[in-house]
């Protein structure tokens, strides 16, 4: 049973399309992250949400926006793609009630804009 | 600015040898700093934690040493094998509200 889970795994897209990605965790965990990982595998935090609210919005355009209809799912939107967009997305979750925080990532969405 | 700062980038051992990779961080703050392992396609994994209130721990090949006054930890992977070839990321976090991730370490253990 997967803990957290995100769809597609691969999205081809071309450039100005509209695309989703979405991320629902069974952990009961009460905060979920996006984060973008790029080329250097250097891993960039970009949004994070506890119970539903946003709580962390780190600088990033506009054309991306989370969407978390309850607190075991969080969706990435992003308009407008760009080439730049190109990156490897991951989902995460936390639960400050479980040990060690329970801090866990999804498998990934691997993004390409052409 | 880098709240955990990660060294070194990438990292060539040979099959047997030691893997250290060192982390130093800031914030006073952080009471929590884990390490997790990427492989190729894989979303990062915990391999392994520790809190300030010690100051090495070990899980079988794995070592977190960590010096509070220097504010710096590292790991430790004794014996590296092939299948220890990753990328590795420590991190560190006040009370589990955010986590603060450094830039990764891409260790290749050369057979």
């Amino acid at each position: 049973d997967t803990a957290v889970s995100q769809t597609p795994k691969y999205l081809v897209t071309q450039m100005g399309n509209d695309k989703s990605i979405k991320c629902e965790q069974n952990l009961g965990h009460d905060t979920m992250y996006w984060y973008k990982q790029d080329s250097k595998k250097f891993l960039k935090i970009m949004f994070s949400y506890n119970n539903k609210e946003l709580i962390i919005n780190e600088t990033v355009p506009n054309r991306f926006s989370p969407k978390s209809p309850d607190k075991a799912h969080l969706n990435l939107h992003i308009n407008s793609l760009e080439l730049g967009d190109s990156a490897v997305y991951f989902c995460a979750s936390s639960g400050r009630q479980s040990a060690n925080y329970g801090y866990t990532f999804g498998s990934g969405t691997r993004l390409t804009v052409v | 600015q880098q709240q955990v700062k990660q060294s070194p980038q990438s990292l060539i051992v040979q099959k047997g040898g030691i893997s250290i990779i060192n982390c130093a961080y800031e914030n006073t703050a952080f009471d929590y700093f884990p390490w997790y392992q990427q492989f190729p396609g894989k979303g990062p994994a915990l391999l392994i934690a520790i809190r300030p209130d010690v100051s090495e721990k070990k899980e079988g090949r794995f070592t977190i040493s960590f010096n509070k006054s220097a504010k710096q930890f590292s790991l430790h992977i004794m014996d590296s094998q092939p299948g220890d070839s990753a990328t590795y990321f420590c991190a560190a976090s006040n009370t589990g509200n955010q986590f603060y991730f450094g830039t990764g370490t891409s260790l290749t253990v050369i057979p």
